[in-house]
């Protein structure tokens, strides 16, 4: 089946430590997302990409960094820069090629929390 | 600045009741709108969509109602089901910038009550 990996789907974190969340997917879309939720907002744009090798702010990008060397991959980096880290993150592609009026798939999220 | 806003963050519904959702936005120049469903620990779940040449669309139990003028939408599921406890968010999204990215709501928790 189709679909869009994100993994592990917990994560810990020591301060000052980077840490790395993988997003992959298998529907040959162009377009992927970072999301963040917090408890009691929406899901905010951490970074996306519309293309390989390219990608752009989202946001909430401060503390943040992406790489898209490939079409189905699209990690994100969590540096020590970002001072408040926890939270559950969402990865998100989309097919561009059938228009803008496409939903979104998202995979099953990270939380991503401090030791 | 929260260009999308849910007001309620959490709504009881009867099982078999209508349940009515609603999301009100301050940006204009948004033109398409989309409802997700988000169950704990799991990635949303397109539900909807609209677009702002129509005032209307409906899909099975679902129906989404837009009124450009006063710039709100509302997601009506009738009749309201306990598989549909879950988190709502609407999403708005400009279909000229270019780029898809969508404005998410704060999210309303909807309770089915058996």
């Amino acid at each position: 089946d189709g679909g869009i990996t994100q993994s592990p789907k917990y994560l810990f974190r020591k301060e000052g430590q980077n840490v790395t969340l993988s997003c992959e997917q298998n529907l040959n879309h162009d377009a992927m997302y970072w999301y963040r939720q917090d408890p009691g907002q929406g899901l905010r744009l951490i970074y996306y990409s519309q293309i390989v090798n390219d990608f752009q702010k989202g946001d909430i990008a401060e503390g943040y960094s992406v790489s898209r060397e490939k079409k189905e991959s699209f990690p994100l980096t969590v540096t020590s820069a970002q001072k408040n880290p926890t939270a559950f993150y969402l990865c998100a592609s989309l097919n561009r090629d059938r228009g803008f009026n496409q939903p979104q798939h998202f995979g099953d999220g990270t939380r991503l929390s401090i030791l | 600045d929260q260009q999308v806003k849910q007001n309620s963050p959490s709504l009881s519904v009867q099982e078999g009741r209508i349940s009515i959702l609603n999301c009100d936005y301050t940006n204009s120049m948004f033109d398409y709108f989309l409802w997700y469903k988000k169950y704990p620990a799991e990635g949303p779940t397109f539900l909807i969509s609209i677009s702002s040449i129509k005032d209307k669309n409906e899909d099975g139990r679902f129906t989404v109602f837009l009124n450009k003028s006063a710039k709100h939408l509302s997601l009506h599921i009738v009749p309201s089901q306990p598989g549909d406890s879950a988190v709502y968010f609407c999403a708005a999204l400009r279909s000229n910038f270019g780029n898809e990215k969508l404005t998410f709501g704060t999210g309303t928790r909807l309770t089915i009550i058996p």
